[in-house]
């Protein structure tokens, strides 16, 4: 199974480019939701997805845009990088509604903005 | 919001001792906690997950406690391996809101031959 599929894994931006984060999961889950981590501050909740059609905003959500088209693909779009998104990113899943059942993480996205 | 702490923020042993890393939160109303292994460069894989009902979880040579009155759960590592040397991190789910785990900042085991 591939579970959860984060592309790309290395990416290198300057200030003010946009660009997307690929999520993609294959087990069917309704939840999904994007994390950044950071060196001291652990993980927080960006932006999270309880079903197709369905986004919602985490804790820190500002400068990042979500939609959910389909039960699988959960992109995340920085519309203007800035250096203080430099960041490693990841994306998580769970078979139930909101993570109260096991969370499945992909490998994530290490992003830097110059 | 749940301040979630965990304590030591590193630990080395060498291997085959038994060991117990702390994870604490400041408020108890939560669905469930959950413990995480994350290797260097990856991402995380669920361990454990203790629901609020629930005193105790067990995973092979691991043992996950929780007590939410005292704001405490504990990960129990039996006849620890080189191969368990990771960084470890507990998450709460806040009752309050379920749609987000406030995460521990993590214990950076190594486990020596």
């Amino acid at each position: 199974n591939a579970g959860v599929t984060q592309t790309p894994k290395f990416q290198v931006l300057k200030t003010g480019q946009s660009m997307t984060l690929q999520c993609a999961q294959d087990m069917n889950h309704e939840y999904m939701s994007w994390y950044r981590q950071d060196p001291g501050m652990g993980l927080r909740l960006i932006h999270y997805s309880v079903g197709a059609g369905i986004t919602d905003q985490g804790e820190v959500p500002n400068g990042y845009n979500v939609s959910r088209s389909t039960t699988e693909d959960f992109p995340l779009r920085l519309l203007s990088a800035a250096p203080s998104q430099t960041s490693v990113y990841f994306c998580a899943s769970s078979y139930t509604p909101g993570p109260t059942g096991e969370l499945f993480f992909g490998e994530g996205s290490r992003l830097t903005v110059l | 919001k749940q301040e979630v702490t965990q304590i030591p923020a590193a630990l080395s042993v060498p291997e085959g001792e038994n060991l117990v890393l702390n994870c604490s939160f400041t408020d108890s109303a939560i669905y469930n906690l959950q413990w995480f292994r994350q290797d260097p460069g990856k991402g995380l894989t669920s361990l454990l997950l203790i629901q609020s009902s629930q005193r105790e979880q067990t995973s092979g040579r691991l043992n996950a406690s929780l007590d939410k009155s005292s704001g405490r759960s504990t990960l129990y590592i039996a006849a620890s391996q080189p191969g368990d040397s990771a960084t470890y991190l507990c998450a709460a789910v806040p009752l309050e809101s379920g749609y987000a785990l406030n995460f521990g900042k993590g214990t950076s085991l190594l486990v020596t031959p």
